[in-house]
């Protein structure tokens, strides 16, 4: 079954502990993505990634990190994070050309306390 | 930047018509993308529009005007299943690199 696949769903830390939210899909898509959905301003990027070892910033990357050695992986890595990252983590993908169409895994939902 | 404005709700019954409207304005264009979200689920694809004009599929429609900066979401024989969000997202460079509006709260009622 294609699908995008993160862990963990749900996660509570705590102030300045790093963590990494895993992404992972198997429908050898070139381009992944991440994005933060918080209420009322919809799904912000904060990174993506149009192929191996090229990631690039996008709307909302400070206290994010992330890495692409592998196709089909693009985990997502907060060093420090702080209560302003608690929200609802998407990544996605898509392969190549303008068909408009991400694929989302799930979500994880993150809690920084 | 990219910057896209849309309905934060919308109140329909069962069997209306519904029009999500969303303008935008974008440094690059390639096409307006909408997506639908239930409440705990993941967005998933609804259309795409890359040229002017109305797309249909099935219930659902979708239009874009690139001259007026503008699109919408045409949702017909509304059912309650469709009690969801919808986002507007324009892809504003090479290689699906979205930007997302604030999302629109479809309610429906019996």
């Amino acid at each position: 079954e294609a699908q995008v696949t993160q862990n963990p769903r749900y996660l509570i830390t705590v102030t300045g502990k790093k963590l990494t939210v895993t992404c992972s899909q198997n429908m050898n898509h070139e381009y992944m993505s991440w994005y933060r959905q918080d209420p009322g301003l919809g799904l912000r990027q904060i990174y993506y990634s149009m192929n191996v070892e090229v990631t690039d910033k996008g709307d909302v990357p400070e206290g994010y990190k992330v890495s692409r050695k592998e196709k089909r992986n693009f985990p997502l890595i907060l060093e420090s994070p702080s209560p302003n990252q608690t929200s609802l983590y998407f990544c996605a993908s898509t392969g190549q050309g303008n068909s408009g169409e991400l694929f989302f895994g799930e979500g994880s939902r993150l809690t920084v306390l | 930047g990219q910057s896209l404005e849309q309905p934060s709700e919308v109140t329909a019954v069962e069997g209306a018509i519904v029009q999500i409207n969303c303008t935008y304005q974008t440094s690059g264009f390639y096409g307006l993308s909408w997506y639908q979200q239930h409440d705990g689920g993941a967005p998933t694809f609804l259309s795409y529009n890359a040229l002017d004009g109305l797309e249909e599929t099935g219930r659902f429609s979708s239009f874009l005007s690139r001259s007026d900066s503008y699109g919408y979401l045409l949702l017909q024989e509304l059912q309650m299943k469709d009690s969801a969000s919808y986002f507007c997202a324009v892809n504003g460079a090479a290689g699906n690199k979205l930007t997302f509006g604030g999302g629109t709260r479809v309610l429906v009622k019996p």
